[in-house]
């Protein structure tokens, strides 16, 4: 059984560009989150896909944008790149109301490293 | 808004010291806690929860209790592992809040032989 997949793992831009980071969520998740992990951070809430739509979002600007396909796998975009944007990006999926209390309410991919020069 | 707290690393330990991390957290009402770990190169692993105040959770040889009184989740483990070097990370949900966690600052525990 297939965890959380994420590609690619390794990702260098320039400053302006944009990027797209992809996920597959575990077999049998419907729900997709993003989180930015900045270097000696804690991972920060980026948004929540849920039937193909955005159901929550944290603190982070327009140029943040996501997309969730039939198939629950997911893509972050983030455009107009800034130096401070170079951060771990993780996937975590969940099944939204699964949940019981047992096990982990989410569970991660081991992230793309973007690094913006 | 929510957040949570833990002491800043690195923390350094001999193999079989024992280890403390602390964690309190604010939040409106009574949140689910977690501490994960992050080895290098990898995701988040759940490490252990409490879901309610008084609860222990544990795993591996670690544990922490849920302490309402004073918003806490101290992480602690009896003898550490040079296996146990990794990044900790404390945080709390909201069931109904869609399973958004929000996590602390992280802490990395490096463990000498």
């Amino acid at each position: 059984d297939a965890g959380v997949t994420q590609s690619p793992t390794h990702l260098i831009k320039t400053r302006g560009q944009q990027v797209t980071l992809r996920c597959s969520p575990k077999s049998g998740h419907d729900t997709v989150s993003w989180y930015q992990q900045a270097l000696g951070q804690g991972p920060q809430f980026i948004f929540q896909y849920y039937e193909e739509e955005e159901r929550q979002r944290g603190n982070f600007p327009d140029r943040f944008s996501g997309h969730q396909f039939p198939n629950y796998s997911s893509e972050l975009n983030v455009n107009a790149l800034l130096l401070g944007d170079s951060a771990l990006y993780l996937c975590a999926s969940s099944s939204l109301t699964q949940w019981t209390g047992d096990n982990s309410p989410l569970h991660f991919g081991n992230g793309t490293r973007l690094t913006v020069t | 808004g929510d957040s949570v707290t833990q002491m800043e690393g690195p923390v350094t330990l001999s193999e079989e010291a024992f280890l403390t991390i602390n964690c309190t957290y604010t939040a409106t009402g009574y949140p689910s806690l977690f501490w994960y770990v992050q080895y290098p190169g990898e995701g988040l692993q759940l490490l252990l929860k409490a879901t309610k105040a008084d609860d222990k959770g544990s795993n591996k040889g670690f544990e922490a209790t849920y302490r309402k009184e004073t918003t806490s989740f101290h992480l602690e483990k009896g003898s550490v592992q040079v296996s146990d070097s990794a990044v900790y990370f404390c945080a709390l949900i909201f069931k109904a809040a869609g399973n958004k966690l929000t996590f602390g600052g992280g802490t990395r525990v490096l463990v000498k032989p």
